[in-house]
C-alpha cells in the first residue's frame, strides 16, 4: 500500500545524544516535511525539502538537521544543539503546490 | 507570509452542524485552503481543500466568500467522533512551498 512511514514510534535519549528520526514514502511525492508538536499545541514547521539534494529551513531548525538523498526519504537528526527535544515529530509528504499533505504516524521522542 | 487565525475550541453536541472558521487576510491569489483532522497521537488527515466558493465532500463542506479573506469548514450532524483538532492551511504557493499550520481549533462533541 501506498503510505509514509515513520520509525521509530517511540524514542528515548539521554541529553546530549544525537537522533535520527526515519521517514519513507512511496506516494511518488517530490515534496517532504518534518513537522514538530508539542502538548495542546499545533504543528511547526522544522524543515522542508522540495526537491531531492536541496532542502529549506523552516521555523524552528535551530538544533535539527536533514537530508535529502532520495525522492523517498528524508531522514530527521535531532542534536545535542536541540536544547528541548522531547516532542512528537510529524513527517509529511505531498505533490508541489497542493496543500494536500499525507502525515505519517509520527515519532515521539523522549530524553531522559 | 499568510497568517491563519482560528478559534482555540469550541464546543457542540452530537447531531449538530458545526461550523468553524478560519480567517487568512493576506491569502494570495493562487493559494488554496486545505482543512485538516488530528486526533491525539496521530498526523492530521486531509479533510477537504477549496480555492472560492463552496466544496463538498462526504465528510464536510468548506465556504470560501468572495474576496477569500476567511473560510468556513462545516461538519453536518456531528458525532462524538468527531472530536478532534481541526486545522485551515493557506497553501503558499508563491512561497516555495512553506507550509505553516496555524493553532488549530479543538473540536469537542458532547452527547
Amino acid at each position: 500500500d501506498g503510505g509514509i512511514t515513520q520509525s521509530p514510534k517511540y524514542l528515548f535519549r539521554k541529553e546530549g545524544q544525537n537522533v535520527t528520526l526515519s521517514c519513507e514514502q512511496n506516494l511518488n511525492h517530490d515534496a517532504m516535511y518534518w513537522y514538530r508538536q508539542d502538548p495542546g499545541q499545533g504543528l511547526r514547521l522544522i524543515y522542508y525539502s522540495q526537491i531531492v539534494n536541496d532542502f529549506q529551513k523552516g521555523d524552528i531548525a535551530e538544533g535539527y538537521s536533514v537530508s535529502r538523498e532520495k525522492k523517498e526519504s528524508f531522514p530527521l537528526t535531532v542534536t545535542s544543539a536541540q536544547k528541548n527535544p522531547t516532542a512528537f515529530y510529524l513527517c509529511a509528504s505531498g505533490r508541489q503546490g497542493s496543500g494536500e499533505l499525507f502525515f505519517g504516524e509520527g515519532s515521539r521522542l523522549t530524553v531522559l | 507570509l499568510a497568517k491563519t487565525t482560528q478559534p482555540i475550541s469550541m464546543d457542540s453536541y452530537e447531531g449538530q452542524e458545526v461550523n468553524i472558521t478560519c480567517s487568512h487576510n493576506n491569502i494570495a491569489t493562487n493559494d488554496y485552503i486545505t482543512w485538516y483532522q488530528q486526533f491525539p497521537s496521530q498526523g492530521p488527515r486531509f479533510i477537504i481543500q477549496g480555492y472560492k466558493t463552496k466544496v463538498t465532500n462526504e465528510v464536510a463542506s468548506l465556504f470560501i466568500p468572495a474576496d477569500r479573506k476567511s473560510s468556513t469548514l462545516s461538519l453536518p450532524r456531528v458525532s462524538l467522533s468527531d472530536t478532534a483538532v481541526y486545522y485551515c492551511l493557506v497553501d503558499l504557493y508563491n512561497q516555495g512551498g512553506k507550509l505553516i499550520f496555524g493553532q488549530g481549533t479543538e473540536l469537542s462533541v458532547k452527547p
